[in-house]
């Protein structure tokens, strides 16, 4: 199984900041990462797959980046509305897919 | 507009069984992998299970094979998770999800609670 890790567990933003909110996988999943946002009582909201593609409807602000073990998602310009916990989840490994614990983005 | 209804939820006793169903629209639901993605409260996601569009594959997370089935009905437009023995651990949001590695749509959620 592939174990993903996330950092920071908590980050603490002002409106306007720019976020870097990373993922490792365990061993090399390609470009096969995604990233979700979560926010309390709803379910996960795809934002990007393949790495660095953005999913329909996503705003230009999200962007992610990297490949094998090491990937990144940047928030350029936090809004009210991106307070929220993200996930990471590889889909190289066909069985299991498998999600990093989360990064939760609170207002400092 | 894809919509993924989930029913099917409740409490239930350890040992227990329960079957969750899926109700789907606005997609050809007969072509697409479909997945179960659970959420223990206040906890992360954890991926349960997937079937391709013909039912003829399916792939379940390790501690749930053998206890849990998934299943569909291209007929009806349906998803379908058939859970036995029922283990405290199995306590989550239960999702359906559209498509089989990453997931752009999801239901709101059926609740499951295994507890005496």
């Amino acid at each position: 199984e592939i174990v993903m890790t996330q950092s920071p567990a908590t980050l603490s933003m002002s409106p306007g900041e720019r976020a870097t909110l990373s993922c490792r996988a365990s061993q090399s999943v390609s470009n096969n990462l995604a990233w979700y946002q979560q926010k309390p009582g709803q379910a996960p909201r795809l934002l990007i797959s393949g790495a660095s593609t953005r999913a329909n409807g996503i705003p230009a602000r999200f962007s992610g980046s990297g490949s094998g073990t090491e990937f990144t998602l940047t928030i350029s310009s936090l809004q009210s509305e991106d307070f929220a916990v993200y996930y990471c989840q590889q889909y190289d490994n066909w069985s299991p897919f498998t999600f990093g614990p989360g990064t939760k983005v609170v207002v400092k | 507009e894809v919509q993924l209804v989930e029913s099917g939820g409740g409490l239930v006793q350890p040992g227990g069984s329960l079957r969750l169903s899926c109700a789907a629209s606005g997609f050809t639901f007969s072509t697409y992998w479909m997945s179960w993605v659970r959420q223990a409260p206040g906890k992360g996601l954890e991926w349960v299970a997937n079937i391709n569009p013909d039912g003829s594959e399916k792939y379940y997370l390790d501690s749930v094979k053998g206890r849990f089935t998934i299943s569909r009905d291209n007929t009806k437009n349906s998803l379908y998770l058939q859970m036995n023995s029922l283990r405290i651990e199995d306590t989550a949001v239960y999702y359906c999800a559209k498509d089989g590695r990453t997931w752009p749509y999801w239901g709101q959620g059926t609740l499951v609670t295994v507890s005496s």
